[in-house]
């Protein structure tokens, strides 16, 4: 059965650093997506990466993908308050089957 | 304008109820999905259809049973509530193995 971890599952940052989401996932897949989950809300989408060295940015977020290692990243950049929020990372495992981490949750501090 | 719709958006009722939430999508997708978000914010697929015909299948209780009258709607039906039901129920859908759209959520809380 496919597990799909993230790491780490909560994180608290200043504005203006760096830092990276890890999202590890245990049986092959060349499909997987990320998307942000504000308090009471949808989810909304921020990227799909569909094959082996996949790299997509929008604004400070960029996020890549090694399905050799099965191994995902999104990194932040200069970290803004409006980026708090629970980021899940998404493997398809066929069918459209998606297979959700745990999420991590991100507080972003003045 | 709204492309995954969600009714209803709050849900309280009393265990041993039945229910329904229905969905319905207005983005032309041959697929629909409905996931389960529990306390912890886990998020689990329960069911897929496409163009009405039941794909994903997972291991639900079968007091929950879904139907999709037409390729826009999915509707979820949940027999004899129990407490551990309550949870937020997404529905999304997709064009193929595109993006999910999900729609804004139904809070089930049952007493």
């Amino acid at each position: 059965e496919l597990k799909v971890e993230q790491n780490p599952l909560f994180l608290s940052m200043q504005e203006g650093k760096n830092y990276t989401i890890y999202c590890n996932y245990s049986t092959t897949s060349d499909r997987l997506y990320w998307y942000r989950q504000d308090p009471g809300k949808s989810l909304e989408s921020l990227f799909v990466l569909l094959s082996n060295g996949a790299v997509k940015q929008e604004g400070r977020l960029m996020a890549s993908l090694d399905t050799k290692a099965r191994l995902s990243t999104l990194h932040i950049t200069a970290a803004v308050h409006d980026l708090s929020a629970t980021y899940f990372c998404a493997v398809d495992m066929g069918v459209q089957k998606l297979v959700f981490g745990q999420g991590t949750r991100l507080t972003i501090n003045p | 304008d709204t492309a995954v719709s969600q009714t209803p958006k709050y849900l309280v009722t009393q265990m041993g109820n039945d229910k329904s939430i229905k969905c319905e999508q207005n983005l032309g997708h041959d697929t629909m999905y409905w996931y389960k978000q529990d306390s912890k914010k886990f998020l689990k697929i329960m069911f897929s259809y496409n163009n009405k015909e039941l794909i994903i299948n997972e291991t639900v209780p079968n007091r929950f049973s879904p139907k999709s009258p037409d390729k826009a709607h999915l509707n979820l039906h949940i027999n004899s509530l129990e407490l551990g039901d309550s949870a937020v129920y997404f529905c999304a859908s997709s064009q193929e193995a595109d993006t999910q759209y999900f729609g804004p959520g139904t809070r089930l809380t049952v007493l």
